[in-house]
């Protein structure tokens, strides 16, 4: 049972736009949230995180807002911009199991010009 | 250079053969790690190694094997492969000192392998 789900595989934005990632997690341990950008022929690179004891994070165009009663993160890029054509990740770690990351299957973004 | 080197880069090969996946990395990191990527199962955990005498199951251990034979040096065997190893496989690097003492990865470029 896959306990970080990302349940939209792809998403098509219109350059400009803003784009929303979404991401559910099931387990309650989890208090630590990270997103990665992976483009084709490359490994994933860290984008943000957020803590659980924070509800939003911000770097530049991009915010990560974490809602804890829901289990639920999204990850925001206003303004969408063609380089950011890639798939996401979204990863979570808890205090158990040594802090490992458990990722979800991914959404690929597509920014159009 | 990148800070952390996989080899090969892409490899196919036949059931039942011996494959060995390396990863070497310079960024002086103590904790390594192996993923394998599948469509629509997002990167699931192999192994992974805190240093050099500490190796732990991931989620997915079954079928593989790793040697940590340096603090910059962790590989991944496959000693009989089977089709259904046929994935695109990461190496991972971590500091434990980042926040909550979560780390953030720094992938490889990864090892796309096919087992026919």
């Amino acid at each position: 049972d896959q306990q970080v789900k990302q349940n939209s595989p792809s998403l098509s934005v219109q350059e400009g736009r803003i784009s929303i990632l979404n991401c559910d997690y099931t387990n309650s341990m989890f208090d630590y949230f990270l997103w990665y950008k992976k483009y084709p022929a490359e490994g994933p690179t860290f984008l943000i995180s957020i803590s659980s004891i924070k509800d939003k994070n911000e770097d530049g165009r991009f915010t990560v807002f974490l809602n804890k009663s829901a289990k639920h993160l999204s990850l925001h890029i206003v303004p969408s911009q063609p380089g950011d054509s890639a798939v996401y990740f979204c990863a979570a770690s808890g205090s158990g199991s040594a802090r490992q990351l458990t990722f979800g299957s991914g959404t690929q973004l597509t920014v159009l010009p | 250079d990148a800070d952390v080197t996989q080899t090969p880069r892409n490899r196919i090969t036949k059931t039942g053969k011996r494959i060995m996946l390396e990863c070497s990395q310079t960024k002086g990191h103590d904790r390594m790690y192996w993923y394998r990527q599948d469509p629509g199962l997002g990167l699931r955990l192999i192994y992974y190694s805190f240093d050099v005498k500490d190796i732990n199951k991931g989620e997915i251990s079954d079928g593989y094997s790793v040697s940590r034979q340096a603090q910059a040096k962790f590989s991944l065997s496959l000693e009989s492969a089977i089709p259904n190893q046929t994935a695109l496989y990461f190496c991972a690097t971590s500091d434990p000192a980042g926040v909550m003492g979560t780390g953030e990865l720094f992938f490889g470029e990864g090892s796309r392998l096919t087992v026919l």
